[in-house]
């Protein structure tokens, strides 16, 4: 998985608890990436960082806060787990291609989060 | 949405048999790129094709686009029981970094 680890990989919390995520990277690619998968939807966006404390939302960013203090480790945080919550979460990490636009994305192995 | 959708959602083909799976976008596009999925586990970039490409190989893998139809497709020839996977298109507009990602198509391939 190029370099890529999520922890914990598998998650089952309770209904308004915070819940942190995390991210971690060997190759030292300047971009880092937050989805969520659920069945129907594809792959969302939630946040993501172009840089060590530079980020930004995605397209379901409600409900999530995200932190990056270094190029390696990005967090995911949900401040209050709901149900709705409940998805499987992946990472991913990619490079500035030659045009100056993220080349391809290499993905994490995922965190199953199960929100009761 | 500018979303990729891709079509069809599942696909069911013989071992040795060509499969190929379309993908539509609804705005311009800096770059297409698609993705496999096995059952479990996270998403392997396949190919990306850019905007001023019309077709790309890789293996057994061939990629077109038609952005005056804002549609690319991906055929595997000759494919293999392995291929079994789920099978994203996702494209990159020109301002951001940001991929956007269709739901997929689910591709078995019986023996």
């Amino acid at each position: 998985d190029a370099g890529i680890t999520q922890s914990p990989r598998h998650k089952v919390t309770e209904t308004g608890t915070p819940v942190t995520l995390r991210c971690h990277q060997t190759e030292n690619h300047r971009y880092m990436y937050w989805y969520r998968q659920d069945p129907g939807h594809g792959l969302r966006l939630i946040h993501y960082s172009y840089g060590v404390k530079d980020t930004d939302k995605g397209e379901v960013s409600d409900g999530y806060s995200v932190s990056r203090s270094k190029t390696e480790d990005f967090l995911l945080t949900l401040e209050s787990a709901t149900s709705s919550q409940t998805s499987v979460y992946f990472c991913a990490i990619s490079e500035p291609g030659t045009s100056g636009r993220a080349s391809e994305q290499f993905f994490g192995p995922g965190t199953r989060l199960t929100v009761l | 949405s500018q979303q990729g959708e891709e079509d069809p959602q599942a696909l069911s083909i013989q071992e040795g048999e060509n499969a190929t799976m379309n993908c539509s976008y609804k705005t311009s596009i800096n770059n297409l790129q698609w993705y496999r999925q096995n059952s479990g586990r996270g998403l392997v970039h396949l190919i990306l094709i850019r905007s001023n490409e019309r077709e790309k190989h890789s293996g057994r893998l061939r990629v077109t686009l038609d952005t005056s139809k804002k549609s690319s497709s991906l055929l595997i020839t000759a494919s293999r029981a392995a291929d079994t996977a789920s099978y994203f298109c996702a494209i990159l507009t020109g301002g951001g970094n940001k991929l956007t990602f269709g739901t997929g198509t689910q591709l078995k391939v019986e023996l």
